[in-house]
């Protein structure tokens, strides 16, 4: 059963404007995490973010916000004030607790416009 | 701090030939993992490493074996190479299994077997 789902194969986005790209999970545990990458097109995997399933407060790291919404369990990235290096692909993942495995979603290709 | 060191970046091989890709991280970190990225199907992992002195399997591991060689190296071998492990290969490193330990990843080993 797939368990990460990202629902936009690819998004076309404004310079400066927010962007979010969205996540959705499914798990039975009341333990996880859920983590962002990107990954430029030099191909390179780049961590950008990581939120508990505990935590009550989203997560953020400089540009990059998760929204977090446990109930509808989706985790998506919300990028504020694009910028060209901004494109990529984004993945989502998760690990559930006690599982070394990190579910990966399909991806995101986000391209930023001038 | 050069964080997850793989080589080679590319390599071309023969059907039947062997070869291994190696990895060294400087983080301390205790956990690593092996991936292949093919198009369309995310990332799979190969094997990983909890910690030091342990390896076990992953999602894709027929065809592969892999050494944990010391708390800093994790190599990945193929022993008689197939044109279905053509790929992008990433090492990845993580503090410990724990679910809010992210990984990161090396930059990857494009192989291409004809």
């Amino acid at each position: 059963a797939q368990k990460i789902t990202q629902t936009q194969p690819g998004m076309f986005v404004q310079e400066k404007e927010a962007v979010t790209l969205d996540c959705t999970y499914d798990t039975s545990d009341q333990s996880y995490g859920l983590f962002w990458y990107k990954q430029p097109s030099s191909g390179e995997m780049i961590f950008l973010i990581y939120q508990g399933s505990y935590d009550e407060q989203n997560a953020t790291e400089g540009r990059y916000s998760l929204n977090f919404q446990k109930a509808r369990k989706s985790a998506n990235l919300v990028i504020s004030a694009s910028q060209l290096g901004d494109s990529a692909m984004y993945f989502c993942a998760m690990r559930e607790r006690g599982n070394y495995q990190l579910i990966w979603g399909a991806g995101t290709k986000l391209i930023i416009k001038p | 701090n050069a964080g997850v060191t793989q080589t080679p970046k590319f390599q071309v091989l023969k059907t039947g030939q062997s070869m291994t890709l190696q990895c060294a991280q400087d983080m301390n970190h205790n956990s690593m993992y092996w991936y292949r990225q093919d198009p369309g199907m995310g990332l799979r992992l190969i094997y990983y490493s909890a910690s030091e002195g342990t390896t076990d399997k992953g999602e894709v591991p027929n065809g592969y074996n892999v050494s944990r060689l010391n708390k800093r190296e994790f190599s990945l071998r193929l022993e008689s190479a197939a044109p279905s492990q053509t790929s992008v290969y990433f090492c990845a490193s993580s503090v410990n299994r724990a679910g809010d330990s992210p990984l990161h990843f090396g930059n990857g080993t494009r192989l291409t077997v004809t």
